[in-house]
């Protein structure tokens, strides 16, 4: 696709249920992000992955988040047992990796508004 | 670990005016990018423009210019001639070598007709 693309656009669970995220990077770009941004808040990083490097997963609030890339292109954030406290924007990015210098900027989703009830 | 700051939550300005919106950040690194982002209502973040630090020269876009200061570690964005499409939330990040974006807090700019 043109973007990156995130599904669904708006997610409403019930506390305790499990929800699936699913963000599809822009075709190439190596490097993906998952960020959280609560009410009026800035971004929140979650976790990174780079290639077939090991994702960096320091920014997960907690066992009860996990995310997956396969194949390199798609990823899945799953949030197990959902807490109220979780309700948030949920942001996909991805870049594009130059070896020399670093990764370029980040494109963006329209992120999944994540509302526990 | 690096930091970004922003210390200005919000800004106004009037349609047509100039506006600049602070940045600061902490890194031990020597090569690195910076960022201003914009996210309008709709959430899309945007990017406005981009700064190698390799780079002395400051980046400009159109109505958009930074003042890359390396040494103070400040990179703050001029928006020239306001538009009321200028209204968003800006965010100033950080990036370096093999490392994901560090974002600020961002800063609510508000355009007056």
């Amino acid at each position: 696709g043109a973007g990156v693309s995130q599904s669904p656009s708006n997610k409403v669970t019930e506390k305790g249920k499990d929800v699936e995220l699913r963000c599809d990077p822009i075709s190439g770009h190596t490097a993906l992000y998952w960020y959280r941004q609560s009410l009026g808040q800035g971004l929140e990083f979650l976790i990174y992955f780079q290639g077939n490097s090991a994702p960096d997963k320091s920014g997960l609030p907690s066992d009860r988040f996990s995310a997956e890339r396969t194949g390199g292109s798609v990823s899945t954030l799953t949030i197990q047992r959902t807490q109220q406290e979780d309700s948030a924007v949920y942001l996909c990015a991805s870049s594009l990796k130059l070896s020399a210098v670093g990764n370029t900027e980040a494109f963006f989703g329209q992120g999944t508004r994540l509302t526990v009830v | 670990a690096q930091t970004v700051t922003q210390s200005q939550p919000e800004m106004s300005v009037q349609e047509a005016e100039t506006v600049t919106l602070s940045c600061t950040y902490d890194t031990s690194e020597s090569d690195y990018y910076l960022f201003w982002y914009k996210q309008p209502p709709s959430r899309q973040m945007i990017l406005v423009i981009r700064q190698e630090a390799y780079k002395q020269q400051n980046a400009t876009e159109n109505r958009f210019s930074v003042n890359f200061q390396k040494a103070a570690k400040s990179f703050s964005l001029k928006i020239s001639d306001s538009q009321l499409g200028d209204a968003a939330m800006y965010f100033c990040a950080y990036s370096n070598y093999g490392q994901n974006f560090v974002f600020g807090p961002g800063t609510r700019l508000s355009v007056l007709p």
